[in-house]
């Protein structure tokens, strides 16, 4: 099947730092979409992103598809940004998304 | 708040014991998925249901099943429970059954001891 690998796994940043998050999938894909699990456990979705940039606030999200890549961006980061970051792909006819390895955010003061 | 709901937030049962999980979608969405979170396995998709039919199976264990019902929540049964079974179980929903955005309900966090 298909593999999802993102990176960096972890990362620490002081707060009011940029960050670039990136997720590689090992074949096409119909769709991509991010989220952010935060320490509670919630997954929040951030982007529906099959191609192309979106924006919204603090953070963007780019994919190319025929490169086979996302790369999720966070500007002026803040505490409450800490958790786990993952990507996720839809794949061929099937509705189900298969996740990324994650990676973990930990925003500092 | 995504809009999809779920229940129990916690969940404590020994082993050997069977439990039912439940999920209401989002208004309007006719897909339910379920995906286990497990430490060693990550998010792994177990089992979508669109509009009361099955339409696709992931890695889910025989001692699991699930169901849609006409009012299109569904429930994960659990049995036979196994303390490799301790995890947080999502539910999403989505519009229909093609690429469309899945919303996640907040989990059900499960312990088995």
């Amino acid at each position: 099947g298909i593999q999802v690998e993102q990176s960096p796994p972890d990362l620490i940043l002081q707060e009011g730092a940029n960050s670039t998050l990136r997720c590689n999938f090992s074949d096409s894909v119909n769709n991509l979409q991010w989220f952010h699990q935060n320490p509670w456990g919630q997954l929040i979705n951030l982007f529906y992103i099959p191609s192309g940039t979106k924006q919204n606030g603090r953070l963007s999200a780019t994919t190319v598809a025929t490169e086979r890549y996302s790369l999720l961006y966070i500007s002026s980061s803040q505490t409450t940004d800490s958790g786990v970051y993952f990507c996720a792909v839809y794949t061929g006819t099937a509705s189900k998304l298969t996740f990324g390895t994650g990676t973990r955010l930990q925003v500092t003061l | 708040d995504s809009g999809v709901t779920q229940t129990p937030k916690h969940l404590i049962t020994a082993t050997g014991q069977r439990v039912t999980l439940r999920c209401s979608p989002r208004s309007g969405d006719l897909s339910v998925y379920w995906y286990q979170q497990s430490l060693d396995q990550g998010l792994q998709f177990l089992i979508q249901y669109y509009n009361g039919e099955e339409r696709a199976k992931g890695n889910i264990l025989e001692r699991f099943s699930a169901q849609q019902f006409p009012d299109l929540h569904s429930e994960l049964n659990l049995s036979s429970l196994e303390l490799g079974d301790s995890a947080l179980y999502f539910c999403a929903s989505s519009l229909s059954v093609a690429s469309y955005e899945q919303y996640f309900g907040p989990g059900t966090r499960l312990t088995v001891t």
